[in-house]
């Protein structure tokens, strides 16, 4: 249950694209089509973002996205707005019902 | 709509038990599995346990096991946590998340569990 890779930080300025990658391994990401993406204000409760890999659920912007390949997952956030900026974490099933986080990352709009 | 509200948290010694709970409403909670994630102070979530609807079964992260033991009392809404051998790094803010089918749905705002002496 080793966690999943992400960069710790990422910036961009309003209106550019910036893409979180999340790097796991054949047991988990790579094993599944079950990755999901969280974003995470301080003090506020996580929010779920895209799930099954790449579904969005009702309410998420549509400049949110996500993709995988192989045992690496992205989640790419197109035309940033202020408001975005958050701690992200992607998140893996790993089978027998157990789960492995990233270790999250701090979005900056600059 | 979905509300879940954690509480129960506090500071406790090393080695002792502590038993925090997740208060749900706005869906049929019988019908949901349900899971306990953790953030330390400065660290990433941690998913620690997960039970499915019923509450016969249970699954552990390897960190926890042997020490929590989650469950539910589907007449009172009302999910639970059992901490016992309580170490220091078991310091963090524990949110309770409605299961989707592979992912966490919706969270609490969470409780903060503080173990030391």
């Amino acid at each position: 249950q080793s966690a999943l890779t992400q960069p710790r930080s990422v910036s961009g300025s309003p209106g550019q694209s910036v893409t979180i990658s999340c790097t796991g391994t054949s047991s988990d990401v790579g094993a599944y089509n079950y990755v999901s993406w969280y974003q995470h204000r301080p003090g506020k409760a996580p929010k779920l973002t895209i799930s099954d890999v790449s579904k969005r659920p009702s309410g998420v912007p549509d400049r949110f996205s996500g993709s995988k390949s192989g045992n690496t997952a992205s989640l790419t956030i197109s035309g940033l707005q202020a408001e975005d900026e958050a701690d992200y974490y992607c998140c893996s099933y790993a089978g027998s019902y157990t789960w492995v986080f990233g270790g999250g990352t701090k979005l900056t709009a600059l | 709509q979905v509300q879940l509200v954690e509480s129960g948290g506090g500071v406790v010694q090393p080695g002792g038990s502590l038993k925090v709970s997740c208060a749900a409403s706005g869906f049929t909670f019988s019908t949901y599995g349900m899971n306990w994630v953790r953030q330390a102070p400065g660290k990433g979530l941690e998913w620690v346990a997960f039970i499915w609807s019923g509450g016969r079964n249970t699954y552990y992260a390897d960190s926890v096991k042997g020490r929590f033991t989650i469950s539910r009392d589907n007449s009172k809404n009302t999910l639970y946590l059992q901490m016992n051998s309580l170490r220091d790094e078991d310091t963090a803010v524990y949110y309770c998340a409605k299961g989707g089918s592979y992912y966490f749905e919706y969270w609490g705002q969470g409780t903060l569990v503080t173990v030391s002496s």
